[in-house]
């Protein structure tokens, strides 16, 4: 099955530096690859996505990245405010196939964001 | 729009009783939902994957017998813990695809999220 890992497992940054978290998957069928922020007891927010027919893909100040060849894919957040701070996960999954989409989750990234 | 409501948001039990999570979709229908398990300070595990009208998926790991789910509909999918102990307190969480006229969306809409506690 499909693994992610995913690093840092806790980011620390200034106020208006920016933040990159780096996840890496397994499985070269999984072709949809959306990053979530998590605040404690919340649900998982969508905060970008990215298909494999795409290298690269914009939101204001969130970005992601996503390189096929070596199966990795970062999220990068620039001119970070504190209200960034959260949990932050990637995930990975075969959007069609048997599996119906599942999706394998990595570890986890703890963004602070200093005042 | 897309709306994922889970009921109740917290729950209390003692251990050896059974709990029912009820998850729905409010404003479209879904033929996939997913129930995932998340532990303090750690991730989402995905424990099953449930589409209407069949049995669901589980995990390797995740007891079928203990966790049944049910997805009666194109917008519910309950999950109950039986006989539950305090090791399956947690955080649970479901999410759904939505069904739009060319198949399943990518995306995956979350719910709220129940917390069990097992006393």
């Amino acid at each position: 099955g499909e693994n992610v890992e995913q690093h840092p497992s806790t980011l620390s940054v200034q106020e208006g530096d920016s933040a990159v978290i780096k996840c890496t998957y397994s499985d070269s069928a999984s072709n949809y690859f959306p990053w979530y922020k998590q605040e404690l007891g919340k649900r998982p927010q969508l905060i970008i996505d990215i298909r494999s027919n795409v290298g690269e893909k914009k939101d204001q100040r969130i970005a992601v990245t996503l390189n096929k060849t070596a199966k990795h894919f970062s999220l990068h957040i620039t001119e970070t405010q504190p209200e960034d701070s959260a949990v932050y996960f990637c995930a990975a999954s075969n959007a069609g196939g048997t599996s119906y989409g599942k999706l394998t989750f990595g570890q986890g990234t703890i963004l602070t964001v200093h005042p | 729009g897309a709306v994922v409501s889970q009921h109740p948001s917290w729950v209390i039990c003692k251990s050896g009783t059974s709990v029912k999570i009820e998850c729905r979709s409010l404003d479209f229908q879904a033929t996939t939902m997913f129930w995932y398990r998340q532990f303090p300070k750690q991730s989402l595990m995905l424990m099953a994957t449930s589409n209407e009208g069949s049995k669901a998926t589980y995990e390797q790991g995740v007891e079928k017998d203990k966790f049944l789910i049910n997805h009666a509909s194109l917008t519910l999918s309950t999950l109950t813990v039986t006989s539950a102990h305090p090791e399956d307190s947690s955080f649970y969480i479901c999410s759904a695809r939505a069904l739009v006229e060319w198949g399943q969306t990518r995306e995956q809409y979350f719910g709220p999220g129940t917390r069990l506690t097992v006393t």
